[in-house]
């Protein structure tokens, strides 16, 4: 059984460039979450995918886009980046079975992004 | 709008002291909450779920639905349990449908 895998580990983007992000999700996972984690906070939800499509969107803007592949595996995508956008970008993969529940998260070690 | 609240940023206790790391919630349903831990260097992991109602590595969490609240403890702190830990619930409908709403985290720092 693998675990989750995110890629890269460290980016530094210049602002107003776009980024990619990959997570490789958990053998028998069906389910990819991404939280964005500034430093000193706790993670923040931004988006979570089930069966190639975005199944529930925290407070984050449009430019903020993904996409889960037909392996379960998923993109996170930001356009025209922002200073702010500096943080520890965090995986998550789960199962969601029958009437939609959801087994454990498990996380990704992780993306930190910079932007200059 | 749910809100997860760790009111300590940092909590030191010495070897062998009981520890208890608070966490309050505010959430219109009924909760499922979770305590996750990340030890230096690692990633993210599950610690421990209201409805196991298991004791994990000697912690045990409860939920307190009058006082909103799923407080950490242990009776006797370790040294390998210095970690930061995250109070976490889940959200079980509505448009952000399986998005788990973290705390800002407590760092424990056990002394020897």
């Amino acid at each position: 059984e693998t675990g989750v895998t995110q890629s890269p580990t460290h980016l530094i983007k210049t602002r107003g460039q776009q980024v990619t992000l990959r997570c490789s999700s958990q053998s028998g996972h069906n389910t990819v979450s991404w939280y964005q984690q500034a430093l000193g906070q706790g993670p923040q939800f931004i988006f979570q995918y089930y069966r190639e499509e975005e199944n529930g969107r925290g407070n984050f803007p449009p430019r903020f886009s993904g996409l889960q592949f037909p392996n379960y595996s998923s993109e996170l995508n930001v356009n025209a980046l922002e200073l702010d956008d500096s943080a520890l970008y965090l995986c998550a993969s789960s199962l969601t079975g029958r009437a939609r529940m959801n087994t454990e998260a498990f996380f990704g070690q992780g993306t930190r992004l910079t932007v200059v | 709008a749910q809100r997860v609240t760790q009111p300590e940023k940092l909590l030191s206790v010495f070897k062998g002291a009981p520890v208890e790391l608070k966490c309050n919630y505010s959430y219109s349903g009924s909760p499922e909450l979770f305590w996750y831990v990340q030890y230096s260097r690692q990633r993210l992991q599950l610690l421990l779920r209201h409805i196991s109602r298991e004791s994990i590595k000697g912690f045990t969490a409860d939920l307190n639905k009058g006082e909103t609240s799923f407080h950490l403890k242990k009776p006797f702190a370790q040294e390998e349990d210095s970690a930061m830990y995250y109070c976490a619930l889940l959200n079980a409908g509505g448009t952000s449908y399986g998005k788990l709403t973290f705390g800002q985290g407590t760092i424990l720092t056990v002394h020897p």
